[in-house]
């Protein structure tokens, strides 16, 4: 079974911080997703990659970086984290372009 | 970039079949059309994948008519824990990996 795993089920950090999220998927896919879900608003994408060392923007970058220096694992980086970043951050992986996605349990984060 | 447009909830009682219809007016010829179900505090899961008429496995089916506008994801003898949020998505391109999901359908099942 596919399996996408993220560092923290919950987070709390404060206005300003730098928050590091980290997801890892173990079976060898090339393309990975990151997404924000928020009640009334659904799933948004943040970033995705299809390769190592490179990136897309999604919808709503803004405030948002990403990095990915190996295949497996994809992080997601607020430089300067404010409180409506407050949100659940999805990460996903797929195998193939235009293939289903595997999804991680996600990451609560909360800004305060 | 192809938007999906579902209901935002639908009720059901145990042993129905359910069907959500999501409508997407801009797919072209070899777009995917693509369901996932999502239950609270996780991430969504893979129900299933079509591009053209019937697409059937062990948990669902999914319609696309001829003129590819719309598609049904149909649900045979729902239970309570079928009760979930169902997004539809719709792949403008293969290849092209700037995917939107819509809000979802809220499937509730009743006992």
């Amino acid at each position: 079974d596919v399996k996408v795993t993220q560092s923290s089920r919950y987070l709390v950090k404060r206005t300003g911080e730098k928050v590091f999220l980290e997801c890892v998927q173990d079976m060898d896919h090339e393309n990975m997703f990151w997404y924000r879900q928020d009640p009334g608003l659904g799933l948004r994408l943040i970033y995705f990659s299809y390769d190592v060392k490179m990136k897309e923007k999604g919808d709503i970058p803004e405030g948002y970086s990403v990095s990915r220096e190996k295949k497996e694992r994809f992080s997601l980086i607020l430089e300067s984290a404010s409180t409506n970043q407050t949100s659940m951050y999805l990460c996903a992986s797929s195998p193939l372009q235009g293939r289903e996605q595997y999804f991680g349990p996600g990451t609560r984060l909360t800004v305060t | 970039l192809a938007k999906t447009t579902q209901p935002i909830s639908m009720d059901s009682y145990e042993g129905q079949e359910v069907n959500i219809t999501c409508s997407h007016n801009n797919i072209a010829t070899n777009d995917y059309i693509t369901w996932y179900q999502q239950f609270p505090s996780q991430g969504p899961r893979f129900i299933i994948q079509g591009y053209k008429t019937k697409v059937t496995n062990e948990v669902a089916s999914l319609f696309i008519p001829a003129d590819r506008k719309s598609s049904t994801l149909s649900l045979p003898r729902v239970s309570l824990s079928d009760t979930a949020v169902y997004y539809c998505l719709a792949q403008l391109n293969f290849g092209n990996e700037k995917l939107t999901f819509g809000t979802g359908t809220r499937l509730t099942i009743i006992p």
